[in-house]
């Protein structure tokens, strides 16, 4: 039962353009949804969340898109830079469960000089 | 302001051995959650820590537990080891229970069950 899916395995974009990743989710209870970067052997960095109420959270070069009626969310990089290179998960709560996120399977994104 | 840290980083254990992996959470945050990270099943939710009670569940088997203490600090015990249970253990805090805001991770715990 894969509630939050990222379709996408892997990525791959030039330097400045920019980078655009999908995520799905199934259950309608989830009323928040964030990104995490990811590095091997590291625990997941925090990027950008967004709660149900919104349609676009935007930080810096990062921005979160969220479709409710799709069930679809994107994370949009401007202009990618190759530091940006890792794996990138979403993750979704809902307020009656608590603490607890439930993960796509995440995207690997390579960003090439 | 320190994070959340966990030890021991790397971790070799044997099959049906049991293993201790310890998370102190950030300085004031009083939740904190388990996560398995395998390369099949991705990042799974273990469960939920909040003035020492267990508040929230993934779905686990009953060889995986944890507690926590008065300082929030948190213990999760894996009993009879098994292959399977190799993987990348995170913990997270976070500043209360019922909300995934300011969820902090630390860097994990490799364990190799062989």
């Amino acid at each position: 039962d894969q509630q939050v899916k990222q379709n996408s395995p892997s990525l791959s974009v030039q330097e400045g353009r920019i980078s655009i990743l999908n995520c799905d989710y199934t259950n309608s209870m989830f009323d928040y949804f964030l990104w995490y970067k990811k590095y091997p052997a590291e625990g997941p960095t925090f990027l950008i969340s967004i709660s149900s109420i919104k349609d676009k959270n935007e930080d810096g070069r990062f921005t979160v898109f969220l479709n409710k009626s799709a069930k679809h969310l994107s994370l949009h990089i401007v202009p990618s830079q190759p530091g940006d290179s890792a794996v990138y998960f979403c993750a979704a709560s809902a307020s009656n469960q608590g603490g607890k996120l439930i993960f796509g399977q995440g995207t690997e994104l390579s960003v090439k000089p | 302001k320190a994070g959340v840290t966990q030890t021991p980083r790397y971790l070799i254990k044997t099959r049906g051995q049991q293993v201790t992996l310890s998370c102190s959470p950030i300085s004031g945050h009083r939740s904190v959650s388990w996560y398995q990270q395998t390369p099949g099943q991705g990042l799974q939710f273990l469960f939920e820590y909040f003035s020492e009670t267990q508040r929230n569940k993934g779905n686990f088997p009953g060889r995986f537990s944890g507690r926590q203490f008065s300082n929030s600090r948190s213990e999760m015990n894996v009993s009879t080891l098994e292959l399977g249970d190799s993987a990348l253990y995170l913990c997270a805090s976070s500043l209360d229970t019922g909300t995934v805001y300011g969820y902090t991770f630390g860097s994990g715990t490799r364990l190799t069950v062989v």
